[in-house]
């Protein structure tokens, strides 16, 4: 089973829906982050969390919202989703002092029609 | 703020050739440096990366990469490239500043093809 597992794989919806992307870890990691990727610009920073009662805002958190529902479980939601949110998204665990290496799930594919 | 940059969108290398990809940042204190490769489909792999100390650093599938303070480089180096090394690879530099920030900033990514 992989360390960090996001659900689901792939998703289309519509415009204006409520979207849950999840992540789950089994590495015992207290940091979770969620990043996206869009073709050319690499991976941004969302939102990352260092323990369950503690969550930041990322570069790019806008639109987004994000809920650390156990030390192992990080979910990102889109509260009512839109066309440029269409990106592969990633959520990745790190344990420890800031700086350390980052452990990174498949990703999500979100298509917003 | 920190940035990463990679001046290459693609690279084209022959099999068994060496391999180069530059990576430039800009940091205000040392930087916690990382390579990753993507394979298509798949997540982000680890190749290695830097903290302090020697500044050739080693790391998976035989690619090493040096740390040059002067130069705000972190280049990736392969001795000789398989078809199996295409892949999306990506550097990034740690937003840890021991004030609370945490995560990556990527640079947009280096595409590498395998001519065999």
């Amino acid at each position: 089973d992989a360390d960090v597992t996001q659900t689901p794989r792939n998703r289309i919806t519509k415009t204006g829906k409520r979207i849950m992307l999840e992540c789950s870890q089994t590495k015992g990691h207290d940091r979770m982050y969620w990043y996206r990727q869009d073709p050319g610009l690499g991976l941004r920073l969302i939102y990352y969390s260092f323990d369950v009662k503690d969550i930041n805002k990322g570069e790019i958190s806008d639109g987004y919202s994000v809920s650390r529902q156990a030390q192992a479980k990080f979910s990102l939601s889109l509260e009512s989703a839109i066309p440029n949110q269409t990106a592969l998204y990633f959520c990745a665990t790190s344990h420890g002092t800031g700086g350390q290496p980052q452990h990174f799930g498949d990703g999500t594919r979100l298509s917003i029609l | 703020a920190q940035s990463v940059t990679q001046p290459d969108i693609h690279i084209t290398v022959s099999e068994g050739a060496s391999l180069e990809l530059r990576c430039n940042y800009s940091y205000g204190a040392t930087p916690y440096l990382f390579w990753y490769v993507q394979s298509p489909g798949q997540g982000l792999q680890l190749l290695l990366k830097y903290f302090s100390g020697d500044t050739l650093v080693q790391g998976i599938k035989g690619f090493e990469a040096e740390f040059k303070r002067s130069q705000s480089s972190f280049n990736l180096r392969k001795p000789s490239v398989h078809w199996s090394d295409a892949a999306e690879y990506f550097c990034a530099v740690g937003r840890y500043s021991g004030g609370g920030a945490d995560g990556l900033t990527f640079g947009k990514g280096t595409h590498l093809i395998i001519q065999p």
